[in-house]
């Protein structure tokens, strides 16, 4: 089976701050991480992906993960918070070989001006 | 949102009646996906397929069924075997069944009168 925890519900930030939103996986084998953001009544937006390689990925719109593989953690990290991204953030895992993704409960995140 | 519309934005269902939410994509993918959001729950998968005329049941299927006459299109109906069907539902694509990452439609809502 495959999981994600996103331990928080709400991240509050100060704008300019920085922004870390935590994710921690099962999964068996190598994972595929994945981080998308939900704006209010739409879809949700692909922001980055680890496959394989560097632990650090870097996404769009400034976002970048870090891989630990020791801790099973995909953490997603802004170095300077803006207003505008203040949204649901959800992270995801499949296995390798697997093509369902299993997706966190997703963390809101405010920015505060 | 990425070449997947979903329709309508808002759906209202009466009590013992089916409902149909329709999902087209022009972007020739062979995989679509149906999903489930629950305030709180993250996504949820329904139903999924990978090709035209065959589709498999996710985690939530019950109350729920599904067609893929045509590649572009993958409508869910919503039966009156779903008795708690208020919900944001997301439809997805992606380009081969072993997905690097999904595209979404903006969603729909639905709700019961």
């Amino acid at each position: 089976a495959q999981s994600v925890a996103q331990p928080e519900d709400q991240v509050n930030v100060a704008e300019g701050n920085p922004l870390t939103v935590k994710c921690t996986y099962s999964v068996s084998g190598n994972p595929y991480l994945f981080w998308y953001v939900q704006y209010p009544n739409r879809g949700l937006q692909f922001l980055l992906k680890y496959i394989t390689g560097d632990n650090l990925v870097k996404g769009s719109y400034g976002f970048e993960a870090e891989f630990n593989k020791s801790q099973t953690s995909f953490h997603l990290k802004k170095p300077s918070a803006l207003v505008s991204d203040s949204a649901l953030y959800f992270c995801a895992v499949r296995g390798y070989g697997n093509n369902r993704l299993a997706f966190g409960k997703g963390n809101q995140v405010v920015v505060i001006p | 949102d990425g070449g997947i519309t979903q329709s309508p934005k808002y759906l209202f269902r009466k009590e013992g009646q089916n409902v149909t939410l329709s999902c087209e994509q022009n972007l020739n993918h062979d995989a679509m996906y149906w999903y489930r959001q629950d305030p709180g729950q993250g996504l949820r998968l329904i139903y999924y397929s990978q090709i035209v005329n065959d589709f498999q049941k996710g985690d939530i299927a019950e109350g729920y069924s599904v067609s893929r006459e045509k590649k572009e299109s993958f409508p869910l109906t919503v039966t009156s075997a779903q008795k708690n069907p208020t919900a944001f539902y997301l439809c997805a694509s992606s380009n081969d069944p072993s997905p690097e990452k999904l595209f979404f439609g903006s969603g729909t809502q639905l709700s019961v009168l």
